[in-house]
């Protein structure tokens, strides 16, 4: 099946620095979507990308969804406490409208 | 904004009973709900994909007469653990698409079981 591949897998910031995570897959998926996850919560959707290419910002956050519609990143700018949590990321190609996610970013951010 | 809702949020129960776990989607109707298994630390692992009218589409290796799923309206979409083991132990989560939200899914906020 499809499979992705997020990076890195956890990540220890200072506040107000700036973080990047991305994941790579080997299948081309048709929408990207990223998703932040507070413990015991479900998932809650930041951004989604539709196109190859696309830039979308979010208040702090920024994803693109890639050109060759096989990576995307998210990039989260001035961190502070609250962005802790899992990021994940997700793609969904053609099979009936079903996600794949990735194995999280855990994000720490020190005040 | 679109909300679905998961009950109950946490369950303990005894070896061999079952568990029924509910998803509903507030304000808007759901032809399709999917449902998700989260070991600590871990993805979101699909399960099956729910719909509304007819029967469950189960993902490899998930046993559909353990994890029976019954979709009976177009809001409510319901997991049953069925003779539950401990390594059924797990944090279950679904989700929904809102009309007019092109492919991002709202999900619940999770239902942690504990079979002891």
């Amino acid at each position: 099946g499809q499979q992705l591949n997020q990076s890195p897998q956890s990540m220890f910031i200072q506040e107000g620095e700036d973080v990047s995570m991305n994941c790579t897959s080997s299948s081309i998926f048709n929408t990207w979507l990223w998703y932040k996850q507070d413990p015991g919560e479900g998932p809650v959707l930041l951004i989604a990308l539709y196109k190859a290419g696309e830039l979308t910002s979010n208040g702090r956050l920024t994803a693109q969804f890639g050109i060759t519609r096989k990576d995307s990143f998210l990039n989260i700018s001035a961190s502070i406490p609250s962005d802790v949590g899992i990021y994940f990321c997700a793609g969904v190609g053609t099979n009936a409208g079903k996600s794949t996610f990735g194995d999280g970013t855990t994000l720490t951010v020190k005040p | 904004g679109a909300v679905v809702s998961q009950h109950p949020s946490r369950v303990i129960c005894k070896s061999g009973t079952s568990v029924k776990i509910e998803c509903r989607s507030l304000d808007f109707q759901a032809t399709t709900m999917f449902w998700y298994r989260q070991f600590p630390k871990k993805s979101l692992m699909l399960m099956a994909t729910s719909n509304e009218g007819s029967k469950a589409t189960y993902e490899q290796g998930v046993e559909k007469d353990k994890f029976l799923i019954n979709h009976a309206s177009l809001t409510l979409s319901t997991l049953t653990v069925t003779s539950a083991h401990p390594e059924d132990s797990s944090f279950y989560i679904c989700s929904a698409r809102p009309p007019g939200q092109a492919t991002g899914y709202t999900f619940g906020s999770g239902t942690r079981l504990t079979v002891v």
